[in-house]
């Protein structure tokens, strides 16, 4: 299986900071990334797919870049409703394989 | 708008199957993939398989031995079966549409569904 890792596992940020998360893949995945966010008793929702494509309906201040096994997701100016957790998600290879998520926090 | 709602017993007893459904409303199940995911409490997501409509299945190896998808475009509902439950498959269970060409994008998900493996 492919190993989806992503660092910090934590991080604290003040409202209107920008934030950046990491995910590297264990196997080149080309571009086949997605981001989720989800928060406590949610459901994920999808926020970027193939590494870089906005989902319709999200804001523009999430971004991701990354191609091959390096990737990154960059929230501008983070606002109150973003703090939550993140996951990236590779679609390359069989089985599909989410990173550990990382906890966007309050500071 | 699609909406997926995942039902089903949330106490399974160990060694049984658990079973659960997810309804469809707002859309047909046919022409998308449909996946199955859980989260055990405090952890992060695996993908358990997905079913194309038309009866097409891909499991995730670690579970292929004891999972069984399957979907009814009459009741426009998709099906999960997990056979010989232990403790470790606690897990919130949510069910996720892709549209193709874009199968490993999971775009809308069910609100999830909590099952818990007890005696």
């Amino acid at each position: 299986d492919i190993q989806m890792t992503q660092s910090p596992s934590t991080l604290s940020a003040y409202v209107g900071d920008r934030v950046t998360i990491s995910c590297r893949a264990s196997q080149i995945i080309n571009r086949w990334l997605a981001w989720f966010q989800q928060k406590p008793g949610k459901a994920p929702k999808l926020l970027l797919f193939d590494a870089s494509s906005l989902q319709s309906g999200v804001p523009s201040r999430f971004s991701g870049s990354g191609s091959g096994t390096e990737f990154t997701l960059t929230i501008n100016s983070v606002q109150p409703d973003d703090f939550a957790t993140y996951y990236c998600q590779q679609y390359n290879t069989y089985p599909w394989t989410f990173g550990q998520g990382t906890k966007v926090e309050i500071k | 708008q699609v909406q997926l709602q995942e039902s089903g017993p949330g106490l399974v007893k160990p060694s049984e199957t658990l079973s659960l459904t997810c309804s469809v409303s707002g859309g047909s199940i046919s022409g998308y993939y449909w996946s199955w995911i859980r989260q055990p409490p405090g952890k992060g997501l695996e993908w358990v398989g997905y079913i194309y409509y038309s009866g097409s299945t891909k499991y995730n190896p670690t579970l292929e031995s004891r999972v069984t998808i399957s979907a009814d475009t009459s009741k426009n509902e998709v099906s999960l079966e997990l056979s010989s439950v232990t403790a470790a498959d606690t897990a919130v269970y949510f069910c996720a549409r892709s549209t193709p060409p874009y199968i490993g994008v999971m775009r809308d998900w069910g609100q999830g569904t909590q099952v818990t493996v007890s005696s």
